[in-house]
């Protein structure tokens, strides 16, 4: 079936030890979104990429990254995690960023910084 | 700023009640509505979506009614299970956000047996 994959599904990390996430996607999707979401709270979008194209929101704090080396492969990196980076990080995907567009989630990378 | 927003944080009903979720946004320039549903530890999931120029879409079980004259959304769900026991978000996009979802804050609903 065509999905969202995201690795590993629980990651845990220390202080300032950079991290990174993957997702990957098997739909063929132009758009690629990182989201985070933190307890009790509704995701929030950090960046997307619209095919090579990076967008970033403007209240992303810089030690957020991201990279997508190829359509079906989209990585988060964190450099310096903080004790307050701790959260659910969802990848998204889309055919397209136009009208009507459906984000399609995958399950998630819980992270803990210790 | 734009915003989505919920009435209610939780609701708790009991299986075989209908269960009616609600959401109001702000963004009269919002033209595409969705609800997800997203249980613990998982990815939202979605469940309907419905244009502007809709006021009622049905799925199975599930109901969308889009009320854009008070800028009102709500998702009814038909003899609600234990499986249906989930945090629900709404989510918009349009004006000048295409692509871009705004979610709304989500309700609890818990199904009991």
């Amino acid at each position: 079936d065509a999905m969202v994959i995201q690795n590993p599904r629980y990651q845990v990390t220390q202080f300032g030890k950079p991290v990174t996430l993957s997702c990957s996607q098997t739909l063929n999707h132009n758009v690629m979104y990182w989201y985070q979401q933190k307890s009790s709270q509704a995701p929030k979008l950090l960046f997307h990429y619209y095919d090579k194209d990076f967008n970033n929101e403007a209240d992303t704090p810089d030690n957020f990254q991201s990279r997508r080396p190829n359509t079906s492969f989209c990585f988060l990196d964190i450099r310096s995690p903080g004790l307050g980076d701790a959260a659910m990080y969802l990848c998204a995907t889309s055919r397209s960023n136009g009208w009507l567009e459906t984000q399609y989630f995958g399950p998630g990378t819980r992270l803990l910084v210790l | 700023g734009e915003s989505v927003g919920l009435h209610l944080p939780t609701l708790s009903v009991q299986e075989g009640d209908n269960s009616i979720i609600n959401c109001a946004y702000s963004n009269s320039a919002s033209d595409y509505f969705i609800w997800y549903k997203q249980e613990s530890g998982k990815g939202p999931q979605f469940i309907i979506d419905i244009r502007s120029n809709m006021d009622k879409r049905q799925g199975q079980r599930v109901t969308v009614l889009l009320n854009k004259t008070v800028k009102h959304l709500s998702l009814q769900i038909a003899a609600t299970q234990p499986g249906d026991s989930a945090v629900y978000f709404c989510a918009e996009s349009g004006g000048t956000s295409y692509g871009k979802l705004t979610f709304g804050q989500g309700t609890i609903l818990t199904v009991h047996p």
